[in-house]
């Protein structure tokens, strides 16, 4: 069964600091790996999907790396604004079922 | 892009009565849709899938008498709660893969509706 960690659970930086989040996850053998926002509420925004044979996505500001071999995955956003703010999630494709992690909890400090 | 809703996206009912929420694909055709609740400060989880025209696969542990899924055509997936009880107050979320694409490409998710049940 895939077990998706998210750390940390919350970070809080200053506007135009760089985000990292880290995503790890236990099976290996996925289809892909996203990431999604999910604002208080509200339902999920797709941001990046890295399909397994992919090592990195990019999007604007939003950068997303996978490796398969180690299980991890990180999404880094370059110079963080107050509306990025928001609960970010990762999620594993295995089969056809996403697993999701806890996500974590981003505040940019204006 | 592909756009998912749901309906109703907020419901509030007593405990003992049934709730019914639909899912549907506005611009495209899904074979599969996906069902999933969320508690506050938890992630999602899959709750069952649902495939047009055949009975829904629950996940372990969701019990298959209390949350009827009918995906009778397409474009509409329906989760019903039945006799709903405060426990089942949680925010359900469906999601979707378009009939064109493989199951490589993203899901697309319905904006949600929370349940609150008295």
């Amino acid at each position: 069964k895939q077990e998706v960690t998210q750390i940390p659970a919350a970070l809080s930086v200053p506007e135009g600091e760089n985000l990292v989040l880290n995503c790890s996850f236990t099976d290996s053998a996925i289809y892909n790996l996203q990431w999604f926002r999910q604002d208080p509420g509200k339902g999920l925004t797709s941001l990046l999907l890295i399909q397994s044979s992919q090592r990195e996505q990019t999007s604007g500001r939003l950068n997303a790396s996978l490796d398969k071999s180690s299980g991890r995955s990180t999404l880094y956003i370059a110079a963080s604004q107050p509306g990025d703010s928001a609960t970010y999630l990762c999620a594993a494709l295995n089969d056809y079922k996403l697993s999701f992690g806890a996500g974590t909890t981003v505040t940019v400090r204006a | 892009g592909a756009v998912v809703s749901q309906h109703p996206s907020w419901v509030i009912c007593k405990s003992g009565t049934s709730v019914k929420i639909e899912c549907r694909s506005l611009d495209f055709q899904a074979t599969t849709m996906f069902w999933y609740r969320q508690f506050p400060k938890q992630s999602l989880m899959l709750m069952a899938t649902s495939n047009e025209g055949s009975k829904a696969t629950y996940e372990q542990g969701v019990e298959k008498d209390k949350f009827l899924i009918n995906h009778a055509s397409l474009t509409l997936s329906t989760l019903t709660v039945t006799s709903a009880h405060p426990e089942d107050s949680s925010f359900y979320i469906c999601s979707a893969f378009p009939l064109a694409g493989g199951y490589q490409e993203t899901q697309y998710f319905g904006p949600g509706t929370r349940l609150l049940v008295l």
